[in-house]
């Protein structure tokens, strides 16, 4: 069983709001990561979690705040978004820590921000 | 720094063509390779994959060989269904995961 399963699987909030996407995975893997994908775009990678233990933040704005409470879930905060954050959000996994691994992604959240 | 360079899109073929999706990668070590198609709304889904020079990856109909002499992994099938419509990410992972820009097709009956 290779899945990761995220939820919701459409979000639209305001500008004001804060809500959370929601990511899990029963493979036992050790890292897990959030991407932004544009359309047309590949993935952009924003987090790496490695053994529950933020890894990798790459210049993410502070409106997005990862949460990784045990090592099959992840989740991600949002709070003040822009338009501009409108994007499909992208979960994956791989099987240990280290970013060289098969990455396994779950179906994305697509979020709107009006 | 390491990259992949994949053809540009979009790509339209007739039902039972062969397909080639060039890629090519630039990398320090010995990375390892795949291919990622992403159906119309939906994530990303592993296709294939290789993890040493001369390795063959295979799945669904599709091919793609690690060629380190000309440091390409270029997407072969031999003859496209309409279902095989999406968009096709080539990857490599060394220090960090790097995609391709993404290659559309359609497949049109």
């Amino acid at each position: 069983d290779t899945e990761v399963t995220q939820t919701p699987k459409h979000l639209v909030m305001g500008m004001t709001n804060k809500k959370s996407l929601k990511c899990e995975q029963h493979m036992g893997h050790r890292a897990m990561y959030w991407y932004k994908q544009k359309a047309k775009k590949p993935p952009e990678l924003m987090f790496v979690y490695s053994y529950e233990k933020l890894s990798i933040n790459e210049s993410v704005p502070s409106r997005f705040s990862p949460e990784c409470p045990n090592s099959s879930l992840l989740n991600l905060h949002l709070h003040a978004l822009q338009p501009e954050d409108s994007a499909l959000y992208l979960c994956a996994s791989s099987r240990i820590g280290t970013i060289q691994e098969t990455q396994y992604f779950g179906p994305g959240t697509r979020l709107l921000v009006l | 720094g390491d990259s992949v360079t994949q053809m540009e899109g979009p790509v339209t073929l007739s039902e039972e063509a062969f397909l080639t999706i060039n890629c090519t990668y630039t990398a320090t070590g010995y990375p390892s390779l795949f291919w990622y198609v992403q159906y119309p709304g939906e994530g990303l889904q592993l296709l294939l994959k290789a993890t040493k020079a001369d390795d063959k990856g295979s799945n669904k109909g599709f091919e793609a060989t690690y060629r380190k002499e000309t440091t390409s992994f270029h997407l072969e099938k031999g003859s496209v269904q309409v279902s095989d419509s999406a968009v096709y990410f080539c990857a490599l992972t060394s220090n960090q995961f790097y995609f391709g820009t993404g290659t559309s097709l359609t497949v049109i009956p």
